[in-house]
């Protein structure tokens, strides 16, 4: 089966630590980039990162120096490291491939990471 | 960056009605411009990418179109599944992988 599995949400205190990861099944997990996306409860959504099949990373500024995407091809699995974390931050993290029209063809159902002392 | 709008930020129909959801951009997006359905506790799926192709799966009664800075969804006839969140997308050119989205349009049963 074509999926996208998330894990390591939880919660952290402000300035703290996490590592999300996301496990692939079903596909050629190299030959796509894999992006992050989170939605805060009840808000909308906003890309987070991306990474490319030579492992060329993307952020927007809101994360840019904080968050750290990464993948593991042998091991299908791509990752998110997210470092000094705010209340800001607290949303469902989604793992999304980028298909071969460009767009999020694939998502993972989310893990919650909540910031909060 | 660019920002997208959608209209309106909630759209109350019955099943059988026509839907037409609204997406402006703050600058041309070309044809980079992509559609999101979500239910409630779901991940988003993808409805139409490029203006108006229809994504695997996805059937005849949702249709995209637009240009430039103004876009639609249309869903001809609504289904009781079809009651969900909208979101637009859009992708950047340059700089590669840059994408933002919409802040929805929630379609509920009248």
């Amino acid at each position: 089966e074509v999926q996208l599995v998330e894990s390591g949400g939880g919660l952290v205190q402000p300035g703290g630590s996490l590592r999300l990861s996301c496990a692939a099944s079903g596909f050629t997990f190299s030959s796509y980039d894999m992006h992050w996306v989170r939605q805060a409860t009840g808000k909308g959504l906003e890309w987070v990162s991306a990474i490319g099949t030579a492992g060329d990373t993307y952020y927007p500024g809101s994360v840019k120096g904080r968050f750290t995407i990464s993948r593991e091809n042998a091991k299908n699995s791509l990752y998110l490291q997210m470092n000094s974390l705010r209340a800001g931050d607290t949303a469902v993290y989604y793992c999304a491939r980028r298909g071969v029209q460009l767009d999020f063809d694939l998502w993972g159902r989310g893990t919650l990471v909540t910031v909060s002392s | 960056e660019i920002v997208l709008t959608q209209s309106p930020a909630t759209l109350s129909l019955s099943p059988g009605e026509r839907a037409t959801l609204s997406c402006r951009a703050s600058q041309s997006v070309s044809s980079y411009l992509a559609w999101y359905q979500q239910k409630p506790g779901q991940a988003p799926r993808l409805l139409i990418y490029d203006v108006s192709n229809r994504a695997t799966g996805i059937p005849p009664r949702f249709s995209g179109s637009g240009s430039g800075t103004d876009f639609t969804l249309t869903i001809s006839s609504l289904e009781p599944e079809d009651f969900a969140v909208y979101y637009c997308q859009q992708r950047s050119n340059w700089p590669p992988f840059m994408y933002t989205f919409g802040q929805g349009t929630k379609l509920e049963i009248k």
